[in-house]
């Protein structure tokens, strides 16, 4: 079975940093396409950074040059590095698995870990 | 970049209404078009996916059709459960873009 557990969300003060977590079980992270995608409150779903199986990353313009994906193969997570972090970072942050022939369809999604930039 | 355009925003029905919700791209993305459904305090779950293809375990009342840039996803006879928020996502390029959202009301 496909599960997927964030963790390591909190409250941080602006320009600070925090790395979320995603533990997966059932699939193998480093084979796969893999997503970050955050909902700041109250709002809709926001695309952060993807990593291809292949190691290509990408981000969305709001997050580059203070956002970095990467894996970790022997503990099967996806890690998401957040730093210079500002009030607009708030959100929940999901991690999600495309497992079928449609990378960037998500059909697995975690329970989502909240992030918030105040001071 | 392809951004993506949702209508409506809300939507207020009755339980049996058929509903409609229409999701426009900025260019073509070839049925590469994914719908979710989203409940408060949940992670969005996947009902569509190749802009026609309904997940597994997803009520044969959601259907999804469009090609090109245009796009709908219908609810045929709404049901309690179906009172949701509903969003389009296209996978066609990166960056991946999702619509603003339809927030649907019971009446």
């Amino acid at each position: 079975e496909v599960q997927l557990v964030e963790s390591g969300g909190g409250l941080v003060q602006p320009g600070g940093s925090l790395r979320l977590s995603c533990a997966a079980s059932g699939f193998t992270v480093s084979s796969n396409y893999m997503s970050w995608v955050r909902q700041a409150p109250g709002k809709g779903l926001e695309w952060v950074s993807v990593i291809y199986s292949g190691g290509s990353t990408y981000y969305a313009d709001s997050v580059k040059g203070r956002f970095t994906i990467s894996r970790d193969n022997s503990k099967n997570t996806l890690y998401l590095q957040m730093n210079s972090l500002r009030a607009e970072d708030t959100a929940v942050y999901y991690c999600a698995y495309s497992s079928g022939w449609y990378p960037g369809c998500f059909d697995y999604w975690g329970q989502g870990t909240l992030v918030t930039v105040s001071s | 970049d392809i951004q993506m355009t949702q209508s409506p925003s809300s939507l207020s029905a009755s339980v049996g209404d058929r509903v409609t919700i229409t999701c426009r791209a900025s260019q073509g993305i070839s049925n590469s078009l994914a719908w979710y459904q989203q409940k408060p305090g949940k992670a969005p779950k996947l009902l569509l996916y190749a802009a026609s293809r309904l997940e597994s375990g997803v009520p044969s009342r959601f259907s999804g059709s469009g090609s090109g840039t245009d796009y709908t996803l219908t609810i045929s006879s709404l049901q309690p459960e179906d009172f949701a928020t509903y969003y389009c996502q296209q996978y066609y390029s990166t960056p991946l873009c999702f619509g603003q959202g339809t927030k649907l009301e019971i009446k």
